[in-house]
Order: C-alpha cells, then structure tokens, then sequence
C-alpha cells in the first residue's frame, strides 16, 4: 500500500525551532516528487512547496521561500519540513503529499499524509 | 494567479451540486479538485478537469471551459457533504495555487 506517515504533533514556544517529517512507503520514494501544504486552523490549504527526493530539487511558493526549509533524505525515504524560528504565526495543520504521475510536482497530489499539527505558544 | 470558489453551496439530498471555480483563463490550465472532510486530510476526487481516481464515485465530474471550472456532484448524499478546493499550476509562474474552499451543505 501506498503511503505517507507523517510525525506527530509538536507543541514550541515563539523562537524555537522544529522539522517535522514524511516517510513515504509502497512505492519507489526517489521517483516522485514530495509536497508540502499548510492549512491554518479554520482557513483553506496553501501549497508550500515540493522536493525530489532523487537530487534534492527543490521549489518553493514565494510567500514561504526563506521562512522554512524542505528537505529529503532519500536513503531513509523521508522528507522534512523545518523552521529555525517559529512564529505564532506558524499554527497549523501541515500536511505532506505525492502527486498522483512522477512526471511533474506540479500534478495532483492524490496520496496525502496524515499531517501533523503544529502549536506555536508562549 | 487567483482563484474564486463561492464560500457555500447547500443541496438537498438526491439532487446536483455545482461547485464553480473562477480564474483568468482556467480554462487553459489543468484543474485538481479535493474533498476535504473534518479532521481528515484532502482527497483528490477530481484531476485533469474531469478526470476521476480510482475508487471515486461517477456521480463526481467535472468541466473546464474559459474562466471557469466547475467540480459536480450528481445524486448528492449526505457522506458528501464537506469543503471543496480547486487547484491549478500556472506554468507562466511555475506557482500553484488553491481556491479559497466551498464548504458543501446537505440540507
């Protein structure tokens, strides 16, 4: 079977940082791209991002470029997403997905994890 | 590249909801389509405009045509009812984005 298990959820305070993870299984993790998407308690989703795993490729939304960091390590087929200085701001649901063809990042993501919560508060 | 869904639509059971999705020129580009469900994740019922994944029931379809799409859902039941969102990649920019979501109400 085909899936994304995401880490559990993390609680931090405003400042401290945090990478959260994605192993995919059931497929050949190198060969699709990864994504990342936020959705903020209540609001709709807002794609983030996506990796190859395979060279570490990497895009970014431009709203997210330099406020968080993804990342692959193909060897233990997972990615990461990271902060190195939370915000309130960053309270959500981030949720990891693959496209359904591994001929674009860019297709639909028709496998999704689980996601994983993130509470920023003092 | 903005996209324009209405915040809700309401249907009785057993009839057709029509979700619409506007944007400049949508329809030259590829429309996704989620279900998204309290305390669960998306999941892809539409691709490719009218395209349908596997173990997604014929009752969901979808269109494609100038500035808008439309995501409908034939002989509503009430196991439907949830948040909808388009999404669309727009290669001039290489960004993806998603429509702002239409919470689907069985009456």
């Amino acid at each position: 079977e085909v899936q994304l298990v995401q880490s559990g959820a993390e609680v931090r305070k405003p400042g401290e940082s945090l990478k959260i993870s994605c192993k995919g299984s059931g497929y050949s993790f190198t060969t699709y791209w990864i994504g990342w998407v936020r959705q903020m308690p209540g609001k709709g989703l807002e794609w983030m991002g996506i990796i190859h795993p395979a060279d570490s490729d990497t895009r970014y939304n431009p709203s997210f470029q330099g406020q968080v960091t993804i990342s692959a390590d193909k060897s233990i087929s997972t990615a990461h997403l990271q902060w190195s200085s939370l915000k309130a701001s960053d309270t959500a649901m981030y949720y990891c997905a693959r496209p359904h063809s591994e001929s674009s990042g860019y297709n639909a993501f028709d496998i999704w994890g689980q996601g994983t919560m993130v509470t920023v508060s003092s | 590249y903005v996209l324009t869904q209405p915040p809700s639509v309401s249907v009785a059971p057993g009839e057709t909801a029509r979700i619409t999705c506007g944007g400049n020129n949508i329809g030259n580009k590829n429309v996704h389509w989620y279900q998204q469900k309290p305390g669960q994740a998306p999941v892809l019922v539409i691709y490719y405009d009218s395209d349908r994944p596997s173990g997604i029931p014929e009752r969901f379809s979808g269109s494609n045509s100038g500035n808008t799409a439309t995501l409908t859902i034939s002989r509503v039941e009430a196991g439907d009812e949830a948040d909808y969102y388009c999404q669309v990649w727009d290669s001039s920019t290489d960004h993806v984005t998603f429509g702002g979501g239409t919470k689907l109400t069985v009456l």
